[in-house]
């Protein structure tokens, strides 16, 4: 298994440009979440899905848009990138529940010029 | 949301000394914690668990105590190698709820 992948590694934004970052997991988890992670702050919740089709908000969902089209897929869309959105943004799925184990990807480090 | 503090940003060891990173959790409804490893340019990576019904878990090299009274957690990593460099967060949770991340203490082991 591949577990959680995340595409790109990195990107370079320029303010307003939007974009969409890309996650996948091939473990059939039903659960998959998308955090921020800011320098020296623990990471933050943007959005997370329980299911195909069910989407919903986390701590810091603004400017930020979500879809789970497959079980396996669930893309971040930034729509009018801003300075503030740069971060790291990571990936993450779980088996059934939101206070299971989650595995994370590898992150994409997003920069917003 | 809650907030989960660690008391120490940066921790150094030596290598094949004992190593203790503790976190603080505000919310004592929590009753799920995790602690994860980042390696840098990585994504946080399991490293164990527990229940608010344990007071301590042990895996391999690693020990997680609970102590609820005062709302404290803490990982003890024995024999700390140098590939146990990372930073280490703390992750709390509620029935039914989001995790909650601390900031995370950065371990550096000197060999």
């Amino acid at each position: 298994n591949a577990g959680v992948t995340q595409t790109p590694k990195f990107r370079i934004l320029k303010i307003g440009q939007s974009m969409t970052l890309q996650c996948a997991q091939d473990m059939n988890h039903n659960y998959m979440y998308w955090y921020r992670q800011d320098p020296g702050m623990g990471l933050k919740l943007i959005y997370y899905s329980v299911g195909a089709g069910i989407t919903d908000k986390g701590e810091v969902p603004n400017g930020y848009n979500v879809s789970r089209s497959t079980t396996e897929d669930f893309p971040l869309r930034l729509e009018l990138a801003a300075p503030s959105q740069t971060s790291v943004y990571f990936c993450a799925s779980s088996y059934s529940s939101l206070d299971n184990e989650q595995f994370f990807g590898p992150g994409t480090r997003l920069t917003v010029l | 949301g809650e907030s989960v503090g660690l008391h120490l940003p940066t921790l150094s060891v030596q290598e094949g000394d004992n190593s203790i990173i503790n976190c603080a959790y505000s919310n004592s409804a929590s009753d799920y914690f995790i602690w994860y490893k980042q390696e840098s340019g990585k994504g946080p990576q399991f490293i164990i668990d527990i229940r608010s019904n344990m007071d301590k878990r042990q895996g391999q090299r690693v020990t997680v105590l609970l102590n609820k009274t005062v709302k404290h957690l803490s990982l003890q990593i024995a024999a700390t190698q140098p590939g146990d460099s990372a930073v280490y967060f703390c992750a709390e949770n509620m029935p039914g709820n989001q995790f909650y991340f601390g900031t995370g203490t950065s371990l550096t082991v000197i060999p």
